[in-house]
């Protein structure tokens, strides 16, 4: 298998422009997560979808924010508009549900710059 | 709320043995884990722990203390390839894992 694939891997954009992140999840896995990875705030927990269904948004920072998940194979996650504070790794995991560890998937992240 | 800490950094010898706390205060609990990340990297499984005690793969140990919030990895025989970051997450609901920052552990020779 291929991994937890992202694209763009670099994303630079200047402030107020829309940017669209993307994700596609390991073949069969059932849950997708959208992490954002700061050096001030580590790494956290945008949301994440079970089945395609999102089951828990509050941590996505505010209504710049949004993600969908529009088939058990891709996700987006989109900013607009963007800002100088979005700047971040973002990285897009999957895990398989009935594991009892619960181990997830990263894909190798989205850098993104706002400029 | 929930409060994981860990420390920020660390340097250990190569060849030495290297112990990276973390400590953690949830409202529910289902299991530990910790994870891998070099620099530039995507952060990679390597433990996770249920039970209280101690779990053993190969170079890499992981305690848990669920009494006392309390959880360490345990890394011997240190390598250079080592020097990464070792993020302590708790998975407390749902499928949500919460992690800490991070321990950036520097391998010297």
């Amino acid at each position: 298998d291929a991994g937890v694939i992202q694209s763009p891997r670099h994303e630079v954009t200047e402030m107020g422009q829309e940017v669209t992140l993307r994700c596609k999840p390991i073949s069969g896995h059932d849950y997708l997560f959208w992490y954002r990875q700061t050096m001030m705030r580590g790494l956290e927990l945008l949301i994440y979808f079970n089945n395609n269904v999102p089951i828990d948004d509050s941590g996505m920072p505010e209504d710049r924010f949004s993600a969908k998940m529009p088939n058990a194979s891709f996700s987006t996650l989109k900013i607009q508009p963007s800002e100088p504070r979005d700047s971040a790794v973002y990285f897009c995991a999957s895990s398989l549900e009935g594991t009892p560890t619960g181990e997830q998937y990263f894909g190798p992240g989205t850098r993104l710059t706002v400029t | 709320g929930q409060n994981i800490d860990q420390p920020t950094e660390m340097t250990a010898t190569e060849g030495a043995i290297v112990q990276i706390n973390c400590t953690y205060q949830t409202s529910g609990f289902n299991g530990l884990f910790w994870y891998q990340q070099h620099a530039g990297e995507a952060p990679t499984f390597l433990s996770y722990n249920v039970l209280d005690g101690l779990e053993e793969k190969g170079r890499f140990s992981s305690f848990l203390s669920r009494s006392k919030g309390y959880s360490y990895l345990l890394l011997k025989e240190l390598q250079m390839k080592d020097s990464a970051s070792y993020l302590c997450a708790v998975w407390n609901s749902g499928y949500a894992l919460n992690f800490g920052k991070g321990t950036s552990l520097l391998v010297t020779p």
